[in-house]
């Protein structure tokens, strides 16, 4: 059973939309990361969440933690083709030391 | 400093052979995290080393596997008699002590054949 929960796992969508992909969990978490990876490379951390209900902005990109710090959102508005990539949420239990990863949802934007 | 550096980037390999994957952290960083990435998962938990000590092993880690961090600098990850569910994408990650925002390397994809 996975941990965190992440929906869709595939999304394709044409530029200029705007979606919303969801990273659920039963469990809390101190803090909460959302990365992209792109084909045979690493992941590159997009954010840290750190509080309940928080908020982060970056450009086109709008990050929420669940006021029970279980959840996360990442909403894209007016994709671009360069958005594409695989989107992975990643968070670290109390006390923990360790990122548990979702299974990632795999983003396709066509011009 | 140009970040995590890993190598080799590919390695492929016959079943039982032995291979090992060395990883560089940010040389600031304290922690060093190993991961592993099969195709369409997200990253699992290996081991992680704070320093030069070894803190935390997953049970993935099968008695084949070994990972050192001799001087607390760069770090060694060592599969013996490799299997072809071994293949995957080998991660390492750093990060601070008080700072669980890890960056990650641009992995080692192993193909066992």
């Amino acid at each position: 059973t996975q941990l965190l929960e992440q929906s869709p796992q595939f999304l394709s969508i044409q530029e200029g939309e705007n979606l919303t992909v969801y990273c659920n969990s039963s469990s809390v978490f101190s803090s909460l990361q959302w990365y992209r990876q792109e084909p045979g490379e690493g992941p590159v951390l997009l954010v840290t969440v750190v509080t309940g209900g928080e908020v982060k902005k970056l450009k086109r990109l709008t990050f929420q933690f669940g006021d029970a710090r279980k959840d996360s959102s990442l909403h894209i508005t007016a994709a671009q083709t360069g958005d594409t990539g695989l989107y992975l949420c990643a968070g670290v239990k109390w006390g923990a030391q360790k990122l548990v990863f979702g299974q990632g949802t795999r983003l396709t934007i066509n011009p | 400093d140009t970040g995590v550096s890993q190598n080799p980037r590919h390695k492929i390999t016959k079943r039982g052979q032995n291979v090992t994957f060395r990883c560089d952290p940010i040389s600031e960083h304290n922690r060093l995290y190993w991961y592993r990435q099969t195709l369409g998962q997200g990253p699992e938990f290996l081991t992680y080393f704070q320093n030069e000590a070894q803190l935390e092993k997953s049970r993935l880690l099968s008695d084949r596997f070994s990972a050192e961090r001799p001087k607390g600098s760069f770090s060694t990850l060592e599969i013996q008699r490799t299997e072809q569910g071994d293949s995957a994408m080998y991660l390492c990650a750093s990060s601070f002590v008080a700072n669980t925002e890890a960056f990650f390397g641009q992995g080692t994809r192993l193909t066992v054949v």
